[in-house]
């Protein structure tokens, strides 16, 4: 099972709201991702989580937030968000194991986010 | 940090014909990978590829890494092949994935 899983798949939120997104493995996996991706644009990399430690933020804004309560399951807390905020926000995971063996990432379906 | 360059921006074929896409690279990469964008937004996983050649149906991928380029090859296109094409990379002082600006494909019957 290669099937990394994402809710919700479609959210529209105001300026004001707090949601949240959800993504989820069951692969072992010990590397999860959080990836924004604008229209016509390539995604970009926003967290890394490395065995349930947060170990790259790309400089990203603090109204995201995210979490990773176990090795399975990977939050991002939203709240105030922009409107350019808005886009796919995709999630994906990997081996994490650092020692050199494939560390073929897979993508969850991604959540598309409107912010009104 | 590395670059990624791929080309064509976007590409039209007519269904049967083959096609090769380009994905340049600035500095050495432990990760090189190429995805498929469909339609509706989801990333699948072509081939997991560094280095070297692997085939897997009509699609097979090149990594020559002494020359820092990757080729993806379709062969006889379908219409469901259509989308967005990316080539994602990780240096080897890196951590994570750097993607192309990916090249669109447009099959038409």
């Amino acid at each position: 099972d290669t099937e990394v899983t994402q809710t919700p798949k479609h959210l529209v939120m105001g300026m004001t709201n707090k949601k949240s997104l959800k993504c989820e493995q069951h692969m072992g996996h010990r590397a999860m991702y959080w990836y924004k991706q604008k229209a016509k644009k390539p995604p970009e990399l926003m967290f890394v989580y490395s065995y349930e430690k947060l170990s790259i933020n790309e400089s990203v804004p603090s109204r995201f937030s995210p979490e990773c309560p176990n090795s399975s399951l990977l939050n991002l807390h939203l709240h105030a968000l922009q409107p350019e905020d808005s886009a796919l926000y995709l999630c994906a995971s990997s081996q994490g194991s650092g020692q050199g063996i494939e560390e073929t990432q897979y993508f969850g379906p991604g959540t598309r986010l409107l912010v009104l | 940090g590395i670059q990624v360059e791929q080309s064509p921006p976007d590409l039209i074929l007519q269904e049967g014909a083959n096609s090769t896409l380009r994905c340049n690279f600035s500095d050495s990469v432990n990760n090189l990978q190429w995805f498929h964008q469909n339609p509706w937004g989801q990333l699948i996983n072509l081939f997991y590829i560094p280095s070297g050649t692997k085939q897997n149906g009509r699609l097979s991928a090149t990594t020559v890494a002494t020359e820092r380029y990757s080729l993806l090859y379709i062969s006889s296109s379908q219409t469901t092949d259509s989308g967005v094409y990316f080539c994602a990379v990780e240096s080897q002082a890196g951590t994570a994935l750097i993607f192309g600006k990916g090249t669109t494909l447009s099959v038409s019957s």
